[in-house]
């Protein structure tokens, strides 16, 4: 596609729920990134993949949150047992490499856990 | 860790003035990137301008320009001839490389406000 496309938009769901968020990077980008963005804050970084594999997990914040991109494009973030603290703005990124490329980012999907 | 810090809540100029947004960081390494990114009410973040840490001269990018100070870890964005389609969330941003990530670091932002 022309960008990243994150989908939904908007996801409103209760304590306990489980959830997906999906990112669709831009076609040829080998790097991709989801970061979480709380109200007032900067983004912050949750997990890199390069190709298939998770080549840095280190801000994902506990094993409630895990990532996946199985064919080396569409990358799905799930969350289980959702809890009112996991509400924020989840945004995607790709690069075109992991190193010196610039970062495309898409527009996010925000949650909301009530 | 690599720690990126924005002083600056909310800056206000009118249209047309010129102002800058302040980010100081904190790294020990010696190569890497800086970036300042708008992001508009639709979320998205966009580029506005990149910094590679080696290069000595200040980058530009039409009314967008940075004075980078290496030794004092600071990173402003001067924006000439402020329109009202600045007004925006501005983030700094501070990238390395380990060999195997390049994630970013953020700021807390700055709220920029456009006035007539």
């Amino acid at each position: 596609g022309a960008g990243v496309s994150q989908t939904p938009s908007n996801k409103v769901t209760e304590k306990g729920k489980y959830v997906e968020l999906r990112c669709d990077p831009i076609s040829g980008h080998t790097a991709l990134y989801w970061y979480r963005q709380s109200l007032g804050q900067g983004p912050e970084f949750l997990i890199y993949f390069q190709g298939t594999g998770a080549a840095d997990d280190s801000g994902l914040p506990n094993d409630r949150f895990f990532a996946v991109r199985p064919e080396g494009s569409v990358s799905t973030l799930k969350i289980q047992r959702t809890e009112r603290g996991d509400s924020a703005v989840y945004l995607c990124a790709s690069s075109l490499t992991g190193y010196t490329g610039e970062l495309f980012f898409g527009e996010g999907s925000r949650l909301t856990v009530l | 860790a690599q720690t990126v810090t924005q002083s600056q809540p909310e800056m206000s100029v009118q249209e047309a003035e010129t102002v800058t947004l302040s980010c100081t960081y904190d790294t020990s390494e010696s190569d890497y990137y800086l970036f300042w990114y708008k992001q508009p009410p639709s979320r998205q973040m966009i580029l506005v301008i990149r910094q590679e840490a080696y290069k000595q001269q200040n980058a530009t990018e039409n009314r967008f320009s940075v004075n980078f100070q290496k030794a004092a870890k600071s990173f402003s964005l001067k924006i000439s001839d402020s329109q009202l389609g600045d007004a925006a969330m501005y983030f700094c941003a501070f990238q390395f490389f380990t060999g195997t990530a390049s994630k970013l670091t953020f700021g807390t932002g700055t709220r920029l406000q456009v006035t007539l």
